[in-house]
């Protein structure tokens, strides 16, 4: 299958500090991406998706402006966590979806450990 | 997107089919069925999909019902890797993907 890679897949950073996630599309061109973080125990909740070229899309209940998500390439998008609390500390996982109607599958990567101290 | 329902858990002896059920009652014509795992501390792993026939592929099996309002997911010879939340989701193309609960399947051995 496609593959979509994110790095890093760990980080521990001090509060207030900003932290930067990439998401690539390895051997496809993904037009849309998708961040999603989950908390320990439960499932992944949506947070934006991200559009090549566009302002990405977010979910109800989540900053734009603390999640600063960039889209400039077919290949590339990334996260930003602006001034991280001990309370953004979670998993991060991104997607891009590609195929035809057909078979249209959602890759994700394999997520980002974002340890806030 | 139509909801789907899930058993929170389910147990299968090594070497055995693993069968993993899903109701999805109130899906529409054009919406396709997905079912995905998430092994502990991974990013979720896609294992197949259909819209009304029944397909199989290296990984796994996916039984859709005629009324489309239920489906199985079969592993046919699970083994201890295939432990993992299994997820199924149904999307309407294009759409993104809405994670339920999912199934903790824990394979013994």
């Amino acid at each position: 299958g496609a593959v979509v890679s994110q790095h890093p897949s760990r980080v521990i950073c001090k509060s207030g500090t900003s932290v930067k996630i990439e998401c690539r599309s390895l051997d496809f061109q993904a037009t849309t991406m998708f961040w999603y973080r989950q908390f320990p125990k439960q499932s992944l909740m949506l947070m934006a998706t991200s559009n090549e070229g566009s302002k990405a899309t977010y979910e109800q209940g989540v900053e734009k402006d603390k999640f600063l998500i960039n889209h400039a390439s077919l290949t590339l998008s990334t996260l930003t966590v602006t001034s991280a609390h001990p309370e953004d500390s979670s998993f991060y996982i991104c997607s891009a979806i590609t195929g035809t109607i057909a078979k249209n599958i959602q890759y994700f990567g394999a997520g980002t450990r974002l340890s806030v101290l | 997107d139509a909801k789907t329902t899930q058993p929170p858990s389910m147990d299968c002896a090594e070497g055995r089919a693993a069968n993993l059920p899903c109701n999805h009652s109130t899906i529409s014509g054009n919406e396709y069925v997905y079912w995905y795992r998430q092994i502990h501390s991974q990013g979720p792993q896609y294992i197949i999909h259909g819209l009304k026939n029944n397909e199989t592929n290296e990984m796994a099996s996916l039984i859709i019902t005629e009324d489309r309002k239920s489906s199985t997911l079969i592993l046919p010879h699970a083994t201890l890797r295939d432990t993992a939340v299994y997820y199924c989701i149904v999307r309407v193309f294009g759409n993104d993907m809405r994670f339920g609960a999912g199934t903790r399947l824990t394979v013994k051995p």
